[in-house]
């Protein structure tokens, strides 16, 4: 199953802002939008945003998410130590049938 | 508090066969769409499997039709992954995720630690 496109690695210096991309097609991302998870090395993927843009309570507003079109964007400003991880799309592909994740991206913090 | 607890994963020899078993509390586990996802050693998410709160809609990925099996126990709150016909390339952290709802939003809400399945001789 074709997967979503994400940038492998983004640096950025630290409280400086980074956007994260993830690109898919209209059966998924360009659908029902694409959800966001961030993952520290050793532990399981958390939740950022839901497939809408909203936030879970207790993720920090320096996190925000849109879509345009079959791409979402990640932003995260004021970049702190701690939000240098893996962070990862995914969507629901009506054509496929299938959930499909990016391949992620690294994000490091300078 | 959401928890959900993986168990059941080793060590297995190719061809093989495990049964993985993913414990739900803090929520109403007949309400929810569940999954499994996996991870292989320092590489993405890769979805396994899902299945609908009453068990009546299941879908696989192409990578694991034929030979994995999800299923659930609303009664005990628990979710399953039978495996059979193991390869070296499903060597992969396993994760039980539980879908967020309404439908129209829903995202992969909860995740378990994970459980580790090796596939090797």
């Amino acid at each position: 199953q074709a997967g979503l496109t994400q940038p492998p690695s983004v640096s950025k210096d630290l409280r400086q802002t980074a956007t994260l991309t993830c690109t898919g097609n209209s059966n998924n991302v360009g659908y029902q939008g694409a959800s966001w998870l961030q993952q520290h090395p050793g532990h399981p993927p958390k939740l950022l945003f839901y497939r809408n843009n909203n936030r879970p309570s207790g993720i920090s507003e320096r996190f925000s998410a849109s879509r345009s079109g079959n791409t979402a964007s990640l932003t995260i400003t004021g970049l702190q130590p701690e939000d240098e991880a893996d962070y990862f799309c995914s969507a629901w592909d009506s054509s496929l049938t299938a959930w499909v994740f990016g391949g992620g991206t690294k994000l490091t913090v300078l | 508090e959401v928890q959900l607890v993986e168990s059941g994963g080793g060590l297995v020899q190719p061809g093989g066969s495990l049964r993985l078993s993913c414990a739900a509390s803090g929520f109403t586990f007949s309400s929810y769409e569940m999954n499994w996802v996996r991870q292989a050693p320092g590489k993405g998410l890769e979805w396994v499997s899902h299945i609908s709160p009453s068990g009546n809609n299941i879908y696989y990925a192409d990578s694991v039709k034929g030979r994995f099996t999800i299923s659930r126990d609303n009664a005990k709150n628990s979710l399953y992954l039978q495996m059979n016909s193991l390869r070296a390339e499903d060597t992969a952290v396993y994760y039980c995720a539980r879908l967020s709802i309404p439908v129209d939003i829903r995202s992969f809400e909860y995740w378990g630690q994970g459980t580790l399945v090796t596939v090797s001789s």
